[in-house]
């Protein structure tokens, strides 16, 4: 059964930066490709990159470009993805997503986001 | 940059069909994929690579594809349907980055 387990919720400061976790079981990292999409309240989903494997190359959004980085851990089969620079408008939902060009696609349940002072 | 573009919302009927649309010029070149989000809950993949549907999805759930636009159809929408719905693909020529259409709020009522 694949699971994505995604860290707790967080609060942090405008100009901080988060780093949320995403676990995964009953798979491996190197048998498949992390996506993170965010969603702010309200609003629609928002792709903010992912690893290519046509490419072998991992692509973020421009919007993102230069505030995110996404990383894995082969090793615990977790992925991370970090967003640096943090305003009020980062306030989101963010989810990691396993599969998200394949018939095989699984959510994590989502990490809150709150940017606040 | 890349834009998909969905109507604000659709609402049918019980028993009717719903069709939500999705446009793009790349829709032309790469695939679609379609999401079903409840309330409060992560999305759900419906369709994907234009019109295969996942195991688990509904029969009822179809998708199709012309040019640059791709359409989802709900034949016989259900009141459990209700929910929002977005199309997802790739820019081909912006290095495979991708996008979510806006989102489509389907009412079955």
């Amino acid at each position: 059964q694949v699971q994505l387990e995604q860290s707790g919720t967080e609060v942090k400061m405008p100009g901080a930066s988060v780093k949320v976790s995403c676990k995964v079981s009953g798979y491996t990292l190197t048998e498949t490709s992390i996506h993170w999409v965010r969603q702010a309240p309200g609003k629609g989903l928002d792709w903010m990159g992912g690893f290519d494997p046509e490419d072998d190359e991992r692509i973020y959004a421009q919007k993102f470009q230069g505030r995110v980085t996404m990383t894995e851990d082969t090793t615990t089969d977790t992925a991370y993805m970090e967003l640096s620079s943090l305003t009020s408008e980062d306030t989101a939902v963010y989810y990691c997503v396993m599969g998200l060009l394949s018939e095989n696609n699984y959510w994590g349940r989502g990490t809150l986001v709150t940017v606040s002072s | 940059s890349y834009e998909l573009t969905q109507p604000p919302s659709v609402s049918v009927s019980p028993g009717q069909t719903a069709r939500i649309t999705c446009s793009g010029d790349a829709l032309a070149k790469y695939y679609t994929y379609w999401y079903q989000q409840r309330s409060g809950q992560a999305p759900v993949l419906v369709i994907y690579e234009d019109n295969k549907r996942p195991s688990g999805i509904p029969e009822r759930f179809s998708g199709s594809d012309s040019g640059t636009m791709a359409t989802l159809t709900i034949s016989g929408a259900q009141v459990d349907d209700e929910a929002d719905y977005y199309c997802y693909s790739t820019d081909t020529s912006d290095n495979h980055r991708g996008v979510f259409g806006g989102g489509t709020k389907l009412t079955v009522l």
